[in-house]
């Protein structure tokens, strides 16, 4: 079965700086999506970024980017000149290509931004 | 992206009651999904809704307990039926993005349920 695993429950960062969350996955097919969602107190689940898994390249969306490894299975998401509204629970996810558009999420990690 | 809506915002039960929880999106969406996120909790997928068909449940979920309509493309309700306090939790249904974004999943704002 697909597992996602995020190692760090928690993680603090100071403001204007960058912090990176670790996460990894477990699956034995070649293509497949990853994704970071971010949740803030509102609990509503915010779209980070996406890296389609033949895409050597890494995906970046202004200050976030992700280190894909696809032979270490490992995705993390760097977060650079980190701001009080980053703040939130992040999941990585990964979309299953066999079943429909179902997603496997990993247990999360609370950022916390110090100011 | 799509704008989803879901109604109620929160609520709170007594239980052995049921709650209908409806999803609504701005634009016509093939697959709607519902998801339950228990307290200090990450997602976990409850089914699977398509227009025209029986919903699809995963393991440890059943239609008794959660029945789902999906009337048209732009609508979804989840119900949480006979509801006991381990059913507190956030619901959320999503949907597939449009165009290049069908692989991705958009979220609605969530229905934070609290059974007492």
């Amino acid at each position: 079965a697909q597992t996602v695993t995020q190692s760090q429950p928690e993680m603090s960062v100071q403001e204007a700086e960058t912090v990176t969350l670790s996460c990894t996955y477990d699956t034995s097919e070649s293509d497949y999506y990853l994704f970071w969602y971010k949740q803030p107190p509102s609990r509503q689940m915010i779209l980070v970024i996406r890296q389609e898994a033949y895409k050597q390249q890494n995906a970046t969306e202004n200050r976030f980017s992700v280190n894909f490894q696809k032979a270490a299975k490992s995705f993390s998401l760097k977060i650079s000149d980190s701001q009080l509204g980053d703040a939130a629970m992040y999941f990585c996810a990964y979309r299953l290509m066999e079943y429909g558009n179902k997603l496997v999420f990993g247990a999360g990690t609370i950022l916390r931004v110090k100011s | 992206s799509a704008v989803i809506s879901q109604k109620p915002s929160r609520d709170i039960c007594q239980r052995g009651t049921s709650l209908t929880i409806q999803c609504q999106v701005d634009s016509q969406v093939t697959m709607m999904f519902w998801y339950r996120q228990q307290p200090g909790q990450s997602l976990t997928l409850i089914a699977t809704a398509n227009q025209g068909s029986e919903a699809t449940y995963e393991s440890g979920f059943v239609i008794d307990k959660f029945p789902i309509s999906r009337p048209n493309l732009t609508f979804s309700t989840l119900t949480v039926s006979n509801m006991s306090p381990e059913d507190s939790s956030i619901y959320l249904c999503s949907v597939e993005g449009t165009g290049d974004l069908t692989d991705t999943q958009y979220f609605g704002p969530g229905t934070r349920l609290t059974v007492l």
